[in-house]
């Protein structure tokens, strides 16, 4: 079954702290995968994503994934995390063929100590 | 590129009566366009995919006469809670995919049914 795990239903972390945000998947194609951030009563924003290619991939804000397909993972990064930071960080998967639904994980959320 | 809008941003309605939600792709040609919907704090849940021109193909669970979904053409689709009630209350987000595989997730709406 496919499926998107993020085991961290909430993380609390001091301005300018590294973040490590995980996420695990299980797919039975070959995954394209994002990481989306949501603030309150929000849409979401696409921070990166990865189709192909390296498997550490930058996105906006300072953030960065890395894919290890021997662990099903795709953990998000940030060195120094900033009060405007705290959101809800959503991880998803989906097949590499057009108009296949994308999965969501139940999501982090992320709160920053100033 | 790639904008997506939704309209309304949030709607308040009665029990018993029908709302509709807009779903547009302003700079590109959508062929698929998903439906989302998200209770407070917890995930996206896929409603319905809807290919233009054709019936959307909704995920278990939802029911299709309850939640009309058209995508009459390639730029435009629509969602209609039918008799809402106030169980119906949620943050409906859509997204819309054209020549490539990505989505792109318009800022949602707000449904609060009284």
């Amino acid at each position: 079954a496919q499926s998107v795990t993020q085991p961290d239903i909430h993380i609390t972390v001091s301005e300018g702290a590294s973040l490590e945000l995980r996420c695990n998947y299980s797919y039975g194609a070959t995954p394209y995968l994002f990481w989306y951030v949501q603030s309150p009563g929000q849409g979401l924003q696409l921070l990166l994503k990865y189709f192909s290619g390296d498997t550490l991939v930058q996105g906006i804000k300072g953030f960065e994934a890395e894919f290890k397909r021997s662990q099903s993972s795709f953990n998000l990064r940030k060195p120094s995390v900033h009060w405007s930071d705290a959101a809800e960080y959503f991880c998803a998967v989906g097949a590499v063929t057009s108009y296949d639904k994308v999965i969501f994980g139940p999501g982090t959320s992320l709160s920053v100590i100033p | 590129g790639a904008v997506v809008s939704q309209h309304p941003s949030w709607v308040i309605c009665k029990s018993g009566t029908s709302v509709k939600i807009e779903c547009r792709s302003l700079d590109f040609q959508a062929t698929t366009m998903f439906w989302y919907r998200q209770f407070p704090k917890q995930s996206l849940m896929l409603m319905a995919t809807s290919n233009e021109g054709s019936k959307a193909t909704y995920e278990q669970g939802v029911e299709k006469d309850k939640f009309l979904i058209n995508h009459a053409s390639l730029t435009l689709s629509t969602l209609t809670v039918t008799s809402a009630h106030p169980e119906d209350s949620s943050f409906y987000i859509c997204s819309a995919s054209g020549d490539t595989y990505e989505q792109y997730f318009g800022p949602g709406t707000r449904l609060t049914v009284t």
